[in-house]
């Protein structure tokens, strides 16, 4: 099946420094990738969707400025959190849809600690 | 607006049966989706529903009906390792996959 995979697994960093969050897609190509971000005991919240050479679409609240989204070819896509604080802490998870259009495929997540 | 309703938690007897049930109200429809997702871990697909009926893989099957926006994941022979969130998601006209809360299954033995 298709895998989607994740780097970093976990991160902890220092408030005000930036991460980047890589996602990829192993064995297909993916026009449009979306990113999630998921707090303790709640559900999936989509920040961005994603789409191969063009800019990002983020939803309502979500600060382009700070989460900076660069879709570069069709198996990756970055997310950059920039002067990350606290309370960007959550758990980062991509997906990827492929040609086809029908399934999301998810990556394994990436856990965000900001001290 | 667009809203998908499902039970927040349920609680079920290791080796029973249990149904979660998802209402939903979208702009469009283009599909409806059930993820299974352990604590710290990524959703994972389990079904996928776009015609009205009852699709069956393994011990899961899924139940759509389009008329009164109602779709239910039916788990049988349940399984100390079925304990996970169930998320319900609907796929819109544009599309787009909106999420429901989930539904958190507590398997007793």
């Amino acid at each position: 099946g298709a895998v989607v995979s994740q780097h970093p697994s976990w991160v902890i960093c220092k408030s005000g420094t930036s991460v980047k969050i890589e996602c990829r897609s192993l064995d297909f190509q993916a026009t449009t990738m979306f990113w999630y971000r998921q707090f303790p005991k709640q559900s999936l919240m989509l920040m961005a969707t994603s789409n191969e050479g063009s800019k990002a679409t983020y939803e309502q609240g979500v600060e382009k400025d700070k989460f900076l989204i660069n879709h570069a070819s069709l198996t990756l896509s970055t997310l950059t959190v920039t002067s990350a604080h606290p309370e960007d802490s959550s758990f980062y998870i991509c997906s990827a849809r492929d040609l086809t259009g029908y399934e999301q495929y998810f990556g394994p997540g990436t856990r965000l600690t900001v001290t | 607006g667009q809203n998908i309703d499902q039970p927040t938690e349920m609680t079920a007897t290791e080796g029973a049966i249990v149904q979660i049930n998802c209402t939903y109200q979208t702009s469009g429809f283009n599909g409806l989706f059930w993820y299974q997702q352990h604590a710290g871990e990524a959703p994972t697909f389990l079904s996928y529903n776009v015609l009205d009926g009852l699709e069956e893989k393994g011990r899961f099957s899924s139940f759509l009906s389009r008329s009164k926006g109602y779709s239910y994941l039916l788990l049988k022979e349940l399984q100390m390792k079925d304990s996970a969130s169930y998320l319900c998601a609907v796929k819109d006209s544009n599309y787009q996959l909106i999420w429901g809360a989930g539904t958190k299954l507590i398997i007793k033995p």
